[in-house]
C-alpha cells in the first residue's frame, strides 16, 4: 500500500472524451508531481506543484491540464487526447518546498490510461 | 541538458551474491540522488536516498556517491529472487528554491537467478 492514492487505476477513453485523474496524499507534503511513463521507459516529469502553485510545466501539450485544489489533492484534466498519450500516469509527493533540499518523492500506484 | 546514464542490462546475478548497479550523471550541480525499484506493471518504490559523498547502508542495500566522478551506485547484498526488478537511478538538481522533478536513468533490469 502506498500513501499516495491515485484514482482511477485504469481508464479507457476516446479521443473526444474529457476525463480527470485524481491524486491524494495525507503526509503533509507540500510538493506534488505528475509523471508520464511509457512501456519500458523511465518516468518523465510533466508538472510540479509547490505550495499549491504550478512551478514547473515541462512543455506539456495543453490537452493535459493540471490542478491543485489544496495541499492534499492534485488533479490532471484530460481532453482530446491522442493514442500516443496512452501510458502510466504517476503522481508523486515530497516534502520539498522553497529553500529546502531535494527530498525523496513517493509515488502512487499510477493510472494506466488507454486512448482509443 | 541533464542526463543520467545506466546500463540497461539485463544484469544476471546468482542468488546470495552481491548485485552492483551503477549510474553516472552529467550535471555537476546535482545535489540529491535516489534509487527506485520498479516491478513490472507497478510504480517506482524508493529504495535509497543519498546526498553526500561516501556510503550509506540500509539493511541489504548500500548506496555509494562520488560527486567528483559524478557516479552513484547501489549494492544489494545476499541477493534474493524477490530483488529481480528494474532499478532506476534518479537525480535532482537542487536549484535552491522550489520543488524540482526527478531526472531518471533508463533503469537496469536485474535478474536474480535461484
Amino acid at each position: 500500500d502506498t500513501e499516495v492514492t491515485q484514482t482511477p487505476k485504469h481508464l479507457v477513453m476516446g479521443m473526444t472524451n474529457k476525463k480527470s485523474l485524481k491524486c491524494e496524499q495525507h503526509m503533509g507534503h507540500r510538493a506534488m508531481y505528475w509523471y508520464k511513463q511509457k512501456a519500458k521507459k523511465p518516468p518523465e516529469l510533466m508538472f510540479v506543484y509547490s505550495y499549491e502553485k504550478l512551478s514547473i510545466n515541462e512543455s506539456v501539450p495543453s490537452r493535459f491540464s493540471p490542478e491543485c485544489p489544496n495541499s492534499s489533492l492534485l488533479n490532471l484534466h484530460l481532453h482530446a487526447l491522442q493514442p500516443e498519450d496512452s501510458a502510466l500516469y504517476l503522481c508523486a509527493s515530497s516534502q520539498k518546498g522553497w529553500g529546502q533540499g531535494g527530498q525523496p518523492q513517493h509515488f502512487g500506484d499510477g493510472t494506466r490510461l488507454s486512448i482509443l | 541538458q541533464k542526463e543520467v546514464e545506466q546500463n540497461s542490462g539485463p544484469l544476471s546475478v546468482p542468488e546470495g551474491a552481491i548485485a552492483s548497479l551503477n549510474c553516472t550523471y552529467s550535471d555537476r550541480g546535482s545535489q540529491s540522488f535516489f534509487w527506485y525499484r520498479q516491478y513490472s506493471g507497478k510504480s517506482p518504490e524508493l529504495i535509497m536516498s543519498i546526498y553526500s559523498n561516501g556510503d550509506k547502508e540500509d539493511g541489504r542495500f548500500t548506496a555509494q556517491l562520488n560527486k567528483a566522478s559524478q557516479y552513484v551506485s547501489l549494492l544489494i547484498r545476499d541477493s534474493q529472487p524477490s530483488d529481480s526488478a528494474t532499478y532506476l537511478c534518479a537525480v535532482i538538481l537542487d536549484s535552491g528554491g522550489g520543488a524540482d522533478g526527478l531526472t531518471f536513468g533508463k533503469g537496469t533490469h536485474l535478474i536474480i537467478q535461484p
